[in-house]
Formats: structure tokens, sequence, C-alpha cells
């Protein structure tokens, strides 16, 4: 069955970090591109980052360049988000997901995580 | 950065009746890279639609999309009441400043 479960979501300060985890089954991450997708409680989707099969091409959204960190673990068939210097606008559900055509329509979502940025 | 609006911002519709979504892009998607999801409360995104006409993998024929260039639409030939759920259009045409669009909320009455 090819799925995607995320981990590693909570509550934490402004100016914390938090890693997030995502495991892929039924297919294999590295064959694909991969991307976290964020929505804030209530509102709309927003792509986060993307990381290319091959791995050599890495691209951010400009609210999250230079604070987050996509990376690959193809032994273990994961996905992770390395998240730093957190602010009130992180908090969302964080979504990853399976990318097709190039690596930017979205066929296979996880259930996503809650971060929760707060004092 | 293309900007994607969705209109109408709600469609109120009775079962067997027809939904037209529209999506207009604020410059030309290349290639016609858009697509469309469903998203229902607490769940994640499905997706429905790719290359704005083609119909993911076990997505019901009554859900279609058309449109090129910036105007776009996903029309729901015959509405069912499991079809309540927010849709949202999404460009990946502009790799890799990939967007979505606000969302447009079907209730089904």
């Amino acid at each position: 069955q090819v799925q995607l479960v995320e981990s590693g979501g909570g509550l934490v300060k402004p100016g914390g970090s938090l890693r997030l985890s995502c495991a892929a089954s039924g297919f294999t991450c590295s064959d694909y591109y991969m991307s976290w997708i964020r929505q804030a409680p209530g509102k709309g989707l927003k792509w986060v980052s993307y990381i290319s099969s091959s791995g050599n091409n890495i691209y951010y959204a400009d609210s999250v360049k230079g604070r987050f960190t996509i990376s690959r673990d193809n032994a273990k068939n994961s996905l992770y988000l390395q998240m730093n210097s957190l602010t009130a606008e992180d908090t969302a559900v964080y979504y990853c997901a399976r990318g097709l055509s190039g690596g930017g329509v979205f066929d296979i979502w996880g259930q996503g995580t809650m971060v929760t940025v707060s004092s | 950065e293309i900007v994607l609006t969705q209109s109408p911002g709600t469609l109120s519709l009775s079962p067997g009746e027809r939904a037209t979504l529209s999506c207009r892009a604020s410059q030309s998607v290349y290639s016609n890279y858009l697509g469309w999801y469903q998203q229902k409360p607490g769940q994640a995104p499905r997706l429905l639609i790719y290359g704005a006409s083609n119909r993911a993998t076990g997505i019901p024929d009554r859900f279609s999309g058309s449109g090129s260039g910036t105007d776009f639409t996903l029309t729901i030939s015959r509405l069912e009441p499991e079809d309540s759920a927010v849709y949202y259009c999404q460009q990946y045409g502009s790799s890799p400043r990939f967007s979505f669009g606000p969302g447009t909320k079907v209730d089904i009455k």
C-alpha cells in the first residue's frame, strides 16, 4: 500500500526548532520528487520545500529559506524537514507529498503533523 | 510567482446538480500545468486532476477539468453528498514556485 506517514510535530516556543519526519511505504522515496506543504489553521495550502529524485535540486519557499532544511534518508525511505528559528507564522499542519510531472503535482499525501509555535 | 484566484468562494448546490469552479492565473500557466485537489475536513488533500484535464487514478468520471493559459475550470457533473469539500487549484508550471489558489467551498444542500 502506497502511503506516507508524518511524525515529529508538537508545541514549540518561538525561536525553537523541530524536526519532522515522513516515512514512505509501497514505493521508493528516492524515485520521486518529494515536497513539504503546510496549511495554517483555517487557511489554504502553501508549498514549503522540495527535493528532487536525485537529491541535487532542493528549493524552498521564500518564507522559510535559511531556516528550514529538507533532507532524505534513502536507507530508511524517509523524508525530513528540519525547522529552525520558528515563529508563530509557522504554525500549521505540515504534509509531506509525492510529486509527479517533474515534482509539481502531488498524488500521494501523508495525513499531516501539527506544528504549534507559541510561548 | 503566479497568483491563482478561485471563484466563487462558496458554492451551495443540491445533489444531482452540476458544479462549475473557476481558477484564474495572474499569468499564463506553462504547458497547462494545473492541478485540482479536493480536501474534506480533517483530511489531507486528494489529487483529482493534473495537466488541466487528466483525471488522477481512481477519480470518478463525474469530475472533469478544462481550460488553458490563464483560465481553468473544474466541473462536477452530478453532485453527490460526499462531494462536499474545499477544492483547490494549483499551478506547477513555474517550478519550483508552486502556488495554490485560496479554494472554493462546495456545500451540498
